[in-house]
């Protein structure tokens, strides 16, 4: 299986801040690469696929990018709304994997 | 709009099974795979499998091979995700999801707690 490693697990920023989560997969998957942002109590919600492009709604502020090996999901500028844990998911093959998350709040 | 509506909480014995059922509106079901994820106390999401409404074929992860049944019911444009023989770590939220260019669409989840 594919492993998935995302960094940091947890970070907390100030609003307005300027937000990086990274992502790595354990052999090559090309740019089959998904981040999703998941709130308590809520379902996750899809925010890139193809490791950079937006989901269509989704605020401009989030962004994804691809180089090397490394995946790297950015928020621009951290909302209060942001709050959440964020999923990168590879599904270049089965079976689909996950990160672990990255909890990100507000200081 | 696209809706996918999930069957309640549910508590089960181990060695019990539990199906879940997810309630699709708002597209034709048949077009898109259903996949099926979960979130354990404490975990992150792990992915299950899927199933092709159109003709029915599944892929499964290996964990649960041989516990897991997908299915669906195109009258009713319904998936339906069955566990059997329940362990306490099975306890966990478990959505459906819609795959369109990613997992766009999700359930609300469904609690299934295992405790004896």
């Amino acid at each position: 299986d594919i492993q998935m490693t995302q960094s940091p697990s947890n970070l907390s920023a100030s609003v307005g801040d300027r937000v990086t989560i990274t992502c790595r997969a354990s052999q090559n998957i090309d740019r089959w690469l998904a981040w999703y942002q998941h709130q308590p109590g809520k379902a996750p919600k899809f925010l890139i696929y193809e490791a950079s492009i937006l989901e269509r709604g989704v605020p401009s502020r989030f962004s994804g990018s691809k180089s090397g090996p490394e995946f790297t999901l950015t928020i621009s500028r951290l909302q209060p709304d942001d709050v959440a844990t964020y999923y990168c998911q590879q599904y270049i093959t089965y079976p689909w994997t996950f990160g672990q998350g990255t909890k990100v709040d507000v200081k | 709009q696209v809706d996918l509506l999930q069957s309640g909480t549910e508590v089960k014995k181990p060695g019990a099974s539990v199906k879940v059922s997810c309630k699709t509106s708002g597209y034709p079901f048949t077009n898109y795979f259903l996949h099926w994820v979960r979130e354990a106390p404490g975990q992150g999401l792990e992915w299950m499998g899927f199933i092709n409404p159109s003709n029915g074929r599944t892929t499964y992860a290996q964990k649960f091979q041989g516990r897991l049944t997908l299915t669906t019911d195109t009258s009713t444009s319904t998936g339906y995700m069955e566990l059997t023989g329940l362990r306490f770590d099975d306890t966990a939220v478990f959505y459906c999801a819609r795959m369109g260019r990613g997992l766009d669409n999700w359930g609300q989840g469904t609690v299934v707690t295992v405790s004896s």
